[in-house]
């Protein structure tokens, strides 16, 4: 059974860069698309960004600016990087295996943007 | 960017009852390639990550209970839990995944 656990700072301040990792267990990560979701406190989901084994990536028009994805098979972990985060930024930030559809969620984890 | 609008936002139902949610999307999400539609539906319990229950608008993900089911096509596409449980007390989510961006609709709240 694959399992996803996101890892990162809890806390970042405002126009520095949040830095997450998903590490993959149970599944080879050079295998299907893998993906980054955010949910800002009580509200709704929002699609970061995607990518391949291979590296190629896909990622939301109003978020490509900031954001990049990048994959270490020899690890089997993938990550993301949004740049010059804002109070806007905080929210869970989940990881998933994607067939277009998010079959497999990792837990989340809460980054807060503040000095 | 493919708009995708939930109805209710909440409902509350009895337990037995049955609950029914809509999802509609601002465009169809029907790939005419293979005929199937690209919607997805979620449940999330307060501090838990979303739970995939429905992909291709009408496919049970496996283990998921026989007491949800998905139906529709093109644009309209609708969330059925046949009878209420304690258990189902949830946000539920639908998801296009026609066309990148992906996109959520706004969520629905169902309460006993």
């Amino acid at each position: 059974q694959v399992q996803l656990q996101e890892s990162g700072p809890g806390l970042v301040k405002p126009s520095e860069t949040l830095s997450l990792t998903c590490s993959v267990s149970g599944d080879s990560i050079s295998s299907y698309y893998w993906s980054w979701i955010r949910q800002p406190p009580g509200k709704g989901l929002e699609w970061i960004g995607y990518i391949y084994y291979s590296g190629s990536t896909n990622y939301s028009p109003s978020l490509k600016s900031r954001v990049t994805i990048s994959v270490d098979t020899s690890k089997n972990q993938f990550s993301l990087k949004l740049s010059s985060v804002t109070a806007a930024d905080t929210a869970v930030y989940y990881c998933a295996r994607v067939h277009g559809y998010f079959q497999h969620w990792g837990q989340g984890t809460l980054v807060t943007v503040s000095s | 960017d493919i708009v995708m609008t939930q109805s209710p936002d909440s409902l509350a139902a009895s337990l037995g009852e049955r609950a029914t949610i809509n999802c509609k999307s601002s465009q169809s999400v029907l790939y005419n390639s293979n005929n199937k539609n690209n919607l997805a539906w979620y449940q999330q319990k307060p501090g838990q990550p979303p739970k995939l229950l429905i992909y291709w608008a009408s496919t049970r993900e496996s283990g998921v209970p026989d007491r949800f089911s998905g139906s529709g096509s093109g644009t309209d596409f609708t969330l059925t839990i046949s009878s209420l449980q304690a258990e189902d007390v949830a946000v539920y989510y639908c998801q296009q995944y026609y066309n990148t961006p992906w996109t959520f609709g706004q969520g629905t709240k169902v309460e006993i």
